[in-house]
């Protein structure tokens, strides 16, 4: 268990509807990072938050947003969904993205969603 | 920019079998590289890390060791077991305007038969 959590663990919806999911990092960790994991794209950063601000931003469709609440959870939201958008989204969480290279992602289990 | 190349699968050993897992990168700098596991139905979980040149990283009888002249982060370990069997991810972090969000390889599935 990384300490990570997210929720829901599935997720079924139609094409055009909007979901939101939610992320708990680690206790004491204040950077969140989504990824979007798909059979064709394979693992990619979305979108990174430190104490909730925005701190990096790949590459993360305009439907999708996030955000970092001040109790440090997070939350990405999907909206105008298409079937392309059929992945598992993970969150990952981190102490801090100021010291170069040295502290740990810690991801969560995932959400698997599936747009019908 | 960043990137990770990995060796693709699937990769199919039977046990106490030796595992290589090819991994190269580019990026500017230096780096930090990781080897992540997925077990069936399971989230990333890290495996090992290295954060500078020669630097070895070991877990669980895996090792990878930081190779700065050929730019590579294979992983390796001696003696398979059923229970590695997964899909592992080579991914690297970088300096600079991208610290912090990870790059991954493209994953390579590890099945292992007794």
């Amino acid at each position: 268990d990384s300490g990570v959590t997210q929720t829901p663990k599935h997720l079924i919806t139609a094409t055009g509807q909007r979901v939101t999911l939610r992320c708990s990092p680690r206790s004491g960790d204040l950077s969140v990072y989504w990824y979007q994991q798909s059979l064709d794209q394979g693992l990619q950063f979305l979108i990174q938050y430190y104490n909730g601000e925005e701190r990096a931003k790949g590459n993360i469709l305009e439907r999708f947003s996030a955000q970092q609440f001040p109790d440090l959870h997070s939350e990405l939201n999907l909206s105008s969904l298409e079937l392309g958008d059929s992945a598992l989204y993970f969150c990952a969480s981190s102490v801090t993205p100021t010291r170069a290279g040295i502290e740990t992602q810690y991801f969560g289990p995932g959400t698997r969603l599936l747009v019908l | 920019g960043d990137s990770v190349t990995q060796m693709e699968g699937p990769v199919t050993l039977s046990e106490e079998a030796f595992l290589t897992i090819n991994c190269t990168y580019t990026a500017t700098g230096y780096p930090s590289l990781f080897w992540y596991v997925q077990y069936p139905g399971e989230g990333l979980q890290l495996l090992l890390k290295a954060t500078k040149a020669d630097d070895k990283g070991s877990n669980k009888g895996f090792e990878a060791t930081y190779r700065k002249e050929t730019t590579s982060f294979h992983l390796e370990k001696g003696s398979v077991q059923v229970s590695d069997s997964a899909v592992y991810f080579c991914a690297l972090r970088g300096r600079g305007s991208t610290l912090g969000r990870l790059y991954f390889g493209r994953g390579t599935q590890l099945t292992v038969w007794p």
